[in-house]
């Protein structure tokens, strides 16, 4: 099955800069992305999210790159503010006959004023 | 105003004892799906539905049972079987169930055993 590994486990950053999070996958069939953001004691909300037939995607301060050939996806915030403060989840699917979805292990960013 | 409702909030079991989590969506979504969270994993697949009536077995389905009689609800049943039930549990729905849709997330229920 797909495994999806996500790093780092926890970032800091300054207020204002920038803050990046890797995460790889496993099954080459995989073919949607999408990116969440837990706070605390809350469910996950959608970020972006990021199909196989396109490299790169912005929202404002966030983008999203997929590279298929090294299956490796990374999410990208710029300006950040302290409300960026959670936890970023990535997950990977569309392989299979279901919506099967599979998550990495999260990483909780502080941001600080 | 359109969503995805769990409730309670917190929720205590005794040893022994069955508890039942509500999820609740007006999204006019065919499939939902039951999450467990533990602290530093992912989130990991209890159980989905892609229509009434209907419902599959996730990675972890050991010690949980779900119904789904309409389309709005689908409940979740920690049993006593389930030897380690304290967790963040998250409910969630997409459109048809399909590869590659969004899910979209409750805000979850704490379980704790006391």
């Amino acid at each position: 099955g797909e495994n999806v590994e996500q790093h780092p486990s926890t970032l800091s950053v300054q207020e204002g800069d920038s803050a990046v999070i890797k995460c790889t996958y496993s099954d080459s069939a995989s073919n949607y992305f999408p990116w969440y953001k837990q706070e605390l004691g809350k469910g996950p909300q959608l970020i972006i999210d990021i199909r196989s037939n396109v490299g790169e995607k912005k929202d404002q301060r966030i983008a999203v790159t997929l590279n298929k050939t090294a299956k490796h996806f990374s999410l990208h915030i710029t300006e950040t503010q302290p409300e960026d403060s959670a936890v970023y989840f990535c997950a990977a699917s569309g392989s299979g006959g279901y919506q099967k979805v599979t998550f990495g292990t999260g990483t909780k960013l502080q941001v600080i004023p | 105003d359109g969503g995805i409702t769990q409730s309670p909030k917190y929720l205590f079991r005794k040893e022994g004892q069955n508890v039942t989590l509500s999820c609740e969506q007006n999204l006019n979504h065919d499939a939902m799906y039951w999450y467990r969270q533990d602290p530093g994993q992912g989130l990991r697949l209890i159980y989905y539905s892609q229509i009434v009536n209907d419902f599959q077995k996730g990675d972890i389905a050991e010690g949980y049972s779900v119904s789904r009689e309409k389309k709005e609800s689908f409940p979740l049943t920690v049993t006593s079987a389930q030897k380690n039930p304290t967790a963040f549990y998250l409910c969630a729905s997409s459109i048809l169930g399909a590869a590659g849709e969004t899910q979209y997330f409750g805000p979850g229920t704490r379980l704790l055993v006391l």
